[in-house]
């Protein structure tokens, strides 16, 4: 049961353009979304996050969007950099007997060519 | 400020023997998980530890266990290991609560079994 969807395993995307991930989930209990970045042989990397109660949060070149009747959120990069490239993870936060729970989508590999 | 760090980096083992992976979280984090991750999948939550004690735990049987300390470190545990259980497994400490900054995950431990 695959509640977090990254349909996307890959993508590449020219330097300096937009960067846009997407990620899909079913339980409509989810209360907090996060985006991860894992570069090769290291821990993914917090990103950023939202909250279900917004519909958009920005940082810097992160932007990350919220459509809660569609149950489907994006990542926007802009602009794109090399530096980029990694594997990025979207995750969702739900609560179960009173304590939080993290569900992880299966990533989406971005590829920025310089 | 400390990150979190991992021992050890990489293990084999042998199919029914028992495993303690180990985590250091980062300064000031008091909440420590513990996630699977295996080969084309994103992490998945084995449990989460606060105040030495699990609260919250994801789909995975007892023979997966743990331990946090009073300087929060932890210990996963895992008996009668299986082919399956290969994967890197990837501690995470958090603030209890402080979602919006997310977890500080370290780089892994990469567990084979054979």
């Amino acid at each position: 049961d695959q509640q977090v969807k990254q349909n996307s395993p890959s993508l590449s995307v020219q330097e300096g353009r937009i960067s846009i991930l997407n990620c899909d989930y079913t339980n409509s209990m989810f209360d907090y979304f996060l985006w991860y970045k894992k570069y090769p042989a290291e821990g993914p990397t917090f990103l950023i996050s939202i909250s279900s109660i917004k519909d958009k949060n920005e940082d810097g070149r992160f932007t990350v969007f919220l459509n809660k009747s569609a149950k489907h959120l994006s990542l926007h990069i802009v602009p794109s950099q090399p530096g980029d490239s990694a594997v990025y993870f979207c995750a969702a936060r739900v609560t179960v007997s009173g304590t939080y729970k993290y569900i992880f989508g299966t990533g989406t590999r971005l590829k920025v060519l310089a | 400020e400390t990150g979190v760090t991992q021992s050890p980096t990489h293990l084999i083992k042998t199919r029914g023997q028992q495993v303690t992976l180990r985590c250091s979280s980062q300064s000031g984090h008091n909440t420590v998980s513990w996630y699977q991750q295996a080969l084309g999948q994103g992490p998945q939550f084995i449990f989460q530890y606060y105040r030495e004690e699990e609260n919250g735990r994801g789909n995975f049987p007892p023979r997966f266990s743990g331990l946090q300390f009073p300087n929060y470190s932890s210990e996963l545990n895992v008996n009668a290991l299986e082919l399956d259980d290969s994967a890197l497994y990837l501690c995470a400490s958090s603030l209890i609560g402080a979602t919006i900054y997310g977890y500080t995950f370290g780089s892994g431990t990469r567990l084979t079994v054979v």
